[in-house]
């Protein structure tokens, strides 16, 4: 069975604070996305990596795919309020199949 | 249409009761998930559909769970007999295809069993 393994399950911290959350496998994806999803709300799309080592930036958000394609970050430089919600890395480890990470719950207070 | 759309967005159904959810995924889009996701955790994998065909069923967690897609399109979960435990959100994506690797996720049905 593979697992996506993420990194804290939750987090509070304070407007303008830096944080990394960790999305961690022993298999091999072929492609990993992340996603933040909001109460009552299905997940969105924010990034996805494809290969090895490949570092993308959206904003406040730098997203990082392990060089061996086990492991991913998400770094959140100088949080905000609306950067609270869950976040939830992806792993494709074929061609369809997408397997979820366990979430990691943010809380930025004002 | 725009975006994947889901219904009912809320279900509360008693115990023993047969439920149907509904999804209709973003045009063109051949390949249709359903993932089922319990008090804000990550996402189970339920089924994938490429087109009308289900290669994959292997998350349906028991045979009370169906799944159909007729047209290519608009898929039908179905769950029979419900129970407590199948109380949970219901996430329906779809993307392009099945080498796509980007899916886009409905906002869900909740479902409470009593």
């Amino acid at each position: 069975t593979q697992l996506l393994e993420q990194s804290p399950q939750f987090l509070s911290i304070q407007e303008g604070e830096n944080l990394t959350v960790y999305c961690n496998s022993s298999s091999v994806f072929s492609s990993l996305q992340w996603y933040r999803q909001e109460p009552g709300e299905g997940p969105v799309l924010l990034v996805t990596v494809v290969t090895g080592g490949e570092v993308k930036k959206l904003k406040r958000l730098t997203f990082q795919f392990g060089d061996a394609r086990k492991d991913s970050s998400l770094h959140i430089t100088a949080a905000q309020p609306g950067d609270t919600g869950l976040y939830l890395c992806a792993g494709t480890p074929g061609t369809y199949k997408y397997i979820f990470g366990t979430g990691t719950r943010l809380k930025v207070l004002a | 249409g725009a975006g994947v759309s889901q219904s009912p967005s809320n279900k509360v159904t008693e115990k023993g009761k047969d439920v149907e959810l509904r999804c209709d995924p973003i045009s063109g889009h051949t390949a249709l998930y359903w993932y089922r996701q319990s008090l804000g955790q990550g996402l189970e994998f339920l089924i994938y559909f490429q087109g009308n065909s289900a290669p994959d069923k292997s998350g349906l967690p028991s045979d009370r769970f169906s799944a159909e897609r007729t047209g290519g399109s608009v898929s039908t979960l179905t769950i029979q007999r419900t129970q407590q435990e199948d109380s949970a959100v219901y996430l329906c994506a779809s993307s392009l295809g099945g080498g796509s690797i980007e899916a886009f996720f409905g906002q869900g049905t909740r479902l409470t069993v009593v």
